[in-house]
């Protein structure tokens, strides 16, 4: 299995930036995707890693490292409709997409 | 262009009956997955399927749960003889199997009363 990790919940302040991290253990995988869910709607699509390094899509970017099995998606200039949760995703060869229990992240003014 | 529809939106079933809950995926895709998602939790990985073939159904319960995805059609997820651990909300995705992101419908909210 891929094992995805993630903390359960974060708070941050409006304007602020936040890291949420995701850990995995897979032997390979063809990329790394982060998706934002707001309650009660469907996930959509934020970001996908394939190499190692940062992918920065305007506020929101996301890093990879393959070696330490590691991501993490970071959020700038928060703002309040970005009160969500945070799911982690791999892509294994197989094509068989797998995501994690999700970050809920609370933006405080 | 639709994006992946899924229907219906709410479905109500009592103890027993079946629930049969439909995805079409987006145009050109002919990969689909399943999730559930009970409130406050993660995506549950169901099964996934290409055309015609169940490639992995092990997210799947062994009994009462089935799913399809034929060459015509829709893909169907099929609960027979529902329990009302079986309410949640049922997310289905598509994708063209490139190794690309994968595309979610608004989900169907399954209630067993």
């Amino acid at each position: 299995g891929q094992n995805i990790d993630q903390p359960t919940e974060m708070t941050a302040t409006e304007g602020a930036i936040v890291q949420i991290n995701c850990t995995y253990q897979t032997s390979g995988f063809n990329g790394l995707f982060w998706y934002q869910q707001h309650a009660g709607e469907a996930p959509t699509f934020l970001s996908y890693n394939v190499l190692d390094g940062l992918e920065e899509k305007g506020r929101f970017s996301s890093f990879l490292s393959r070696s330490k099995g590691y991501s993490y998606l970071l959020l700038k200039e928060l703002q309040m409709k970005d009160s969500a949760s945070y799911l982690c995703a791999l892509l294994p060869y197989n094509n068989d997409m797998r995501f994690g229990a999700g970050t809920r992240l609370t933006v405080k003014p | 262009n639709a994006g992946v529809m899924q229907n219906p939106r709410h479905l109500v079933r009592r103890r027993g009956q079946e629930a049969r809950l439909r995805c079409s995926p987006m145009k050109g895709h002919s990969h689909v997955y399943w999730y559930r998602q009970l409130p406050e939790e993660g995506l549950k990985f169901m099964v996934y399927l290409q055309k015609e073939n169940i490639i992995d159904e092990s997210g799947m319960p062994k009994e009462r749960f089935s799913a399809e995805f034929p060459k015509e059609g829709p893909s169907i997820l099929r609960i027979q003889q529902v329990v009302r651990g079986d309410s949640a909300a049922y997310f289905c995705a598509s994708s063209d199997g490139d190794g690309t992101e994968a595309f979610f419908g608004q989900g169907t909210r399954l209630t067993v009363v």
